[in-house]
């Protein structure tokens, strides 16, 4: 059983493109969280979503826009890619938002790896 | 805002060699601790957190991990590595400030296990 699945696993595209990236989860988890993984491996979150409402948005520019549907999927849609866009995209859930508990462990995807020539 | 330290970016070690991975944070307050694996084309999977009480805690595969306060570290150790331990190694920090989760991981340790 997959616990956190993304589609597509890879992803290749010309600049200017607009693509997206499904994320869905099977653990009845309340949060879902976006990580953008660059090529020196640095995994930084983009996007945290807590029952389809937005909670962190780390300054990611606007052409990434999230989308969550109900609390089991966080599709992620960038406009206009840019070659500084590729990397690997993966997607989390956790049960707890707040932090501060034994429930507070992410869930990660498999990752989308997203290539822009 | 916090901040993870790796210092070995990349371990090379022959099978059944002891192995400590180096991490050290920089948050004010209390934090949750973790480890997380990703072995080669997988995804990232937990292997051990602190978040209260022993600060010694045991994770899967024979690692475990101590918290140091003072010293604000979350050093990894195995005492004897097997091949199958090649992977990438992420150590990472939740403040546990009661507000959202804002998990915040380290560069990574590519580690090399040789047979």
């Amino acid at each position: 059983d997959t616990a956190v699945s993304q589609t597509p696993k890879y992803l290749v595209t010309q600049m200017g493109n607009d693509k997206s990236i499904k994320c869905e989860q099977n653990l009845g988890h309340d949060t879902m969280y976006w990580y953008k993984q660059d090529s020196k491996k640095f995994l930084k979150i983009m996007f945290s979503y807590n029952n389809k409402e937005l909670i962190i948005n780390e300054t990611v520019p606007n052409r990434f826009s999230p989308k969550s549907p109900d609390k089991a999927h966080l599709n992620l849609h960038i406009n206009s890619l840019e070659l500084g866009d590729s990397a690997v995209y993966f997607c989390a859930s956790s049960q707890a938002r707040i932090a501060g508990g034994p429930t507070d462990t992410q869930y990660f995807g498999p990752g989308t790896r997203l290539t822009v020539l | 805002a916090q901040s993870v330290s790796q210092h070995n970016h990349h371990v090379i070690l022959s099978e059944a060699a002891s192995l400590e991975l180096g991490c050290n944070y920089s948050y004010g307050g209390t934090v949750n601790l973790f480890w997380y694996v990703q072995y080669p084309g997988q995804h990232l999977q937990l292997l051990l957190k602190y978040f209260s009480g022993d600060p010694l805690v045991k994770g899967i595969k024979g690692f475990e991990a101590e918290f140091i306060k003072s010293k604000f570290s979350f050093n990894l150790r195995k005492p004897s590595v097997q091949w199958s331990d090649t992977a990438e190694y992420f150590c990472a920090v939740n403040p546990n400030s009661g507000g959202y989760q804002k998990v915040t991981f380290g560069i990574g340790t590519k580690l090399q296990v040789i047979p």
